[in-house]
């Protein structure tokens, strides 16, 4: 079974500031991983995943993530926020066989304050 | 290009009543797949559904049911209605490769059980 952990339910940061979300997931094979964002009244939408080869991958909106096997950890960042990034980000993880089934964390609510 | 179509937007029902929830996919997807998020949570993954069949489901109990007609629109089916069910229902479509690694979400449908 996998589970995923986002360690922080809000982040609050200034306008232009950077940001990191954290993410740690837990699976007993391997998996792909992905971060998605639902603005309000939304449903989600991709902004990057790792399937395999670089560890650092580069999504939308100039955010990017870096895949950590060790410690099991997929961390989104973005080096400069804007208001428009206040929304929920919800980290999620698929098994490489099998079905496409995604199993997500709990999300992390970023408020981007001006 | 269309995308995953959600309807109705919103719900409103009462505890024990049935509910049946609709889903468009995007254009050339074949695979539906149904996710509930409630308040301040993930998406868990409730089942999905490919030539017309039950492909996986995960933990939910038999209330919740599903169907996927030959132009692959699908819909959800709760029966006997609880306050727990209330909830945001999002569809997500695929395509049943397994290399395609993209679920695309509809804007998602808000029930809410009195």
């Amino acid at each position: 079974a996998q589970s995923v952990t986002q360690l922080d339910s809000q982040v609050p940061v200034f306008e232009e500031a950077p940001v990191e979300l954290r993410c740690n997931y837990s699976s007993s094979v391997s998996v792909y991983l992905f971060w998605y964002v639902q603005y309000p009244n939304q449903g989600l939408q991709l902004l990057l995943k790792y399937l395999s080869g670089s560890t650092l991958v580069k999504g939308i909106n100039g955010f990017e993530a870096e895949f950590n096997k060790s410690q099991t950890s997929f961390h989104l960042r973005k080096p400069s926020v804007h208001i428009s990034d206040t929304a929920e980000y919800f980290c999620a993880v698929r098994p490489t066989g099998g079905y496409n089934k995604l199993i997500f964390g709990a999300g992390t609510r970023l408020a981007v304050h001006p | 290009d269309a995308g995953v179509t959600q309807s109705p937007t919103h719900l409103i029902k009462t505890r024990g009543q049935q509910v049946t929830l609709r889903c468009s996919p995007k254009s050339g997807h074949d695979t539906v797949s149904w996710y509930q998020q409630a308040l301040g949570q993930g998406p868990q993954f409730i089942f999905q559904y490919y030539e017309e069949e039950e492909r996986q489901r995960g933990n939910f109990p038999d209330r919740f049911s599903g169907h996927q007609f030959p132009n692959y629109s699908s819909e959800l089916n709760v029966n006997a209605l609880l306050l727990g069910d209330s909830a945001l229902y999002l569809c997500a479509s695929s395509l049943v490769d397994r290399e395609s690694y993209e679920q695309y979400f509809g804007p998602g449908t808000r029930l809410t059980v009195t």
